[in-house]
């Protein structure tokens, strides 16, 4: 149980073009889920907190126009990476908790490559 | 605000050698504390946790971890450690009134044949 998929596992895309990576519940319904994103060797960085029908919450210094999150079902979220740059290659990871675990434990996506050429 | 400390970036050791990764945090109220370990291009797994109770705590892949309020620990342990054990580890500290996570820098954990 808790499984968390996302797609696509890896994108390349052109500089000013837009990305959109899902992150799926396969197994429970998520009311939270939350976006990371992963620099070489480094460790991750929460960017939001993605809510069912609600608004995200971002981390100070995450651009909320730059890094578009939805979160319309409870199995769902999406990050959509708009006008992508160089700099925004990197390793972006969702995760979401399982209401039957008491919310607690985060259930972690096995992450998205992008690289903007 | 919580934060954790992974002392060790790098750790090699010899297979079926003993592992201990340490993991110091900081938080003001009784700590929910995980380990995730993350493969190279992957996604992070969850280890085990501690939320309350015994210490002591067991997880998989035969790992486990004791909470030390007095040290504000909680140190990841392996009696015999497999090559394929090779991997990241992170420890993070959860808040209570939300479940956000805070982590670790991570140790990078190396084993020689």
């Amino acid at each position: 149980g808790a499984v968390v998929s996302q797609h696509p596992s890896w994108v390349i895309c052109k500089s000013g073009t837009s990305v959109k990576i899902e992150c799926r519940s396969l197994d429970f319904q998520a009311t939270t889920m939350f976006w990371y994103r992963q620099f070489p060797k480094q460790s991750l960085m929460l960017m939001a907190t993605s809510n069912e029908g609600s608004k995200a919450t971002y981390e100070q210094g995450v651009e909320k126009d730059k890094f578009l999150i939805n979160h319309a079902s409870l199995t769902l979220s999406t990050l959509t990476v708009t006008s992508a740059h160089p700099e925004d290659s990197s390793f972006y990871i969702c995760s979401a908790s399982d209401p039957g675990q008491g919310r607690r434990t985060q259930y972690f996506g096995p992450g998205t490559r992008l690289l903007v050429l | 605000a919580q934060s954790v400390t992974q002392p060790d970036i790098h750790i090699t050791v010899s297979e079926g050698a003993s592992l201990e990764l340490r993991c110091n945090y900081s938080y003001g109220a009784t700590p929910y504390l995980f380990w995730y370990v993350q493969s190279p291009g992957q996604g992070l797994q969850l280890l085990l946790k501690y939320f309350s109770g015994d210490t002591l705590v067991q997880g998989i892949k035969g790992f486990e971890a004791e909470f030390k309020r007095s040290q504000s620990s909680f140190n990841l342990r392996k009696p015999s450690v497999h090559w394929s054990d090779a991997a990241e580890y992170f420890c993070a500290v959860g808040e209570n009134a939300g479940n956000m996570l805070t982590f670790g820098g991570g140790t990078r954990l190396m084993v020689k044949p």
